[in-house]
């Protein structure tokens, strides 16, 4: 089944601990994306990449790091996170985006830092 | 700046009633728009896309938009709603969808539909 998976579902942490959520697709797609999600300001993007080894920023980077190292997985690295990086997190991942690829979401991570 | 705008918070139908959500963007180029919707603890799945050409878009579900660059506006239809449709539903504007190709969607602020029995 064509999907796009996220690892893990729910996570609770504290601030300052290291985390990685994962993100792995299973159709051979060259776009993928972050995104996080807060009430009241709906989705935003964090960082994309448009192929392996090329990464790039969203309109909220600050506080996270991405890597493609290989073309399915697309992780999302907090490397000290903070209370303000609470949110529901989205990957996303498309063939191409140019010209109007339809862009597939994760189920999502909600992430809680107390 | 580009905004994508669903006044509706929050709408509640009947059953079997008609539904139209509202979105309004602001965007200065030919826009790319979207719907999605988004079920309790899911993910986001497309409705459809407008990009060009007939401006009565139908999609998934039964559901339809309709494009009118007058009014910057993609509004979401169904003729008649049925309980599972209970969702949020976002509108969203993709930038970087031509040459600069980033692929950015801003999305509205969701609209969260209620059914009634």
């Amino acid at each position: 089944e064509a999907q796009v998976t996220q690892n893990p579902r729910y996570l609770i942490t504290v601030t300052g601990k290291k985390l990685t959520v994962t993100c792995s697709q299973n159709m051979n797609h060259e776009y993928m994306s972050w995104y996080r999600q807060d009430p009241g300001l709906g989705l935003r993007q964090i960082y994309y990449s448009m192929n392996v080894e090329v990464t790039d920023k969203g309109d909220v980077p600050e506080g996270y790091k991405v890597s493609r190292k290989e073309k399915r997985n697309f992780p999302l690295i907090l490397e000290s996170p903070s209370p303000n990086q609470t949110s529901l997190y989205f990957c996303a991942s498309s063939f191409q985006v140019r010209g109007g690829g339809t862009q597939y979401f994760g189920p999502g991570t909600r992430l809680t830092v107390l | 700046a580009q905004s994508v705008t669903q006044p509706d918070i929050h709408i509640t139908v009947s059953e079997g009633a008609s539904l139209e959500l509202r979105c309004n963007y602001s965007y200065g180029a030919t826009p790319y728009l979207f719907w999605y919707v988004q079920s309790p603890g899911q993910g986001l799945q497309l409705l459809l896309k407008y990009f060009s050409g007939d401006t009565l878009v139908q999609g998934i579900k039964g559901f339809e938009a309709e494009f009118k660059r007058s009014q910057s506006s993609f509004n979401l239809r169904k003729p008649s709603v049925h309980w599972s449709d209970a969702a949020e539903y976002f509108c969203a504007v993709g930038l970087g969808y031509g040459s600069s190709n980033t692929g950015k969607l801003i999305f509205g602020q969701g609209t969260t539909l209620q059914v009634k029995p």
